[in-house]
């Protein structure tokens, strides 16, 4: 079955330090986004890639960084800069930029 | 600067009435509209959506609902089924850059 696919499920961080989460597509979607979930805040976008190797930042990147290397593979890196890291993060592909495939998220938690 | 925006956070309605979930928007660069329903701790799923060139599409139980003029959509379901339960967000493109932008969420509550 086609899908994306995030990993982990719940990851905890402590302070200081960089932690990256997975998202994997097989759906041959040219597109992937990164989105981080608050409360009250909706969906607001971090990354996105449109092609391999090329990506750009969306409205809150910093803190954040991504790569490209593989059209499956939009791995994003939560580095020590990001002051409030404690969301959960949804990756999304897309076809033709007309609607989204979401993996099933990551919560991530610094303690 | 929030382009799309869902005012209600929740709402609560009984089995087999109707649930009107509201959605209001900023740029009139926005071409299509799309609603994605959330359970906790899962990804949003897509529900409908409607390009601006309508004012309605239906799909079973969920029709959507655009007013351009007023730059508001509506999502709604009928009749309501406590499987409803979940946030839904409202999400807008921008035909010019393709970037998706998303309402907030209204969490919705079908009481049995």
């Amino acid at each position: 079955d086609g899908g994306i696919t995030q990993s982990p499920k719940y990851l905890f961080r402590k302070e200081g330090q960089n932690v990256t989460l997975s998202c994997e597509q097989n759906l041959n979607h040219d597109a992937m986004y990164w989105y981080r979930q608050d409360p009250g805040q909706g969906l607001r976008l971090i990354y996105y890639s449109q092609i391999v190797n090329d990506f750009q930042k969306g409205d809150i990147a910093e803190g954040y960084s991504v790569s490209r290397e593989k059209k499956e593979s939009f791995p994003l890196t939560v580095t020590s800069a990001q002051k409030n890291p404690t969301a959960f993060y949804l990756c999304a592909s897309s076809f033709n930029g007309y609607g989204y495939t979401f993996g099933s998220g990551t919560r991530l938690t610094v303690v | 600067d929030q382009q799309v925006k869902q005012n209600s956070p929740s709402l609560s309605v009984q089995e087999g009435r109707i649930s009107i979930l509201n959605c209001d928007y900023t740029n009139s660069m926005f071409d299509y509209f799309l609603w994605y329903k959330k359970y906790p701790a899962e990804g949003p799923t897509f529900l409908i959506s409607i390009s601006s060139i309508k004012d309605k599409n239906e799909d079973g139980r969920f029709t959507v609902f655009l007013n351009k003029s007023a730059k508001h959509l509506s999502l709604h379901i009928v009749p309501s089924q406590p499987g409803d339960s979940a946030v839904y967000f409202c999400a807008a493109i921008d035909g010019e850059d393709n970037d998706m932008r998303f309402g907030a969420g209204t969490r919705l509550t079908v009481k049995p």
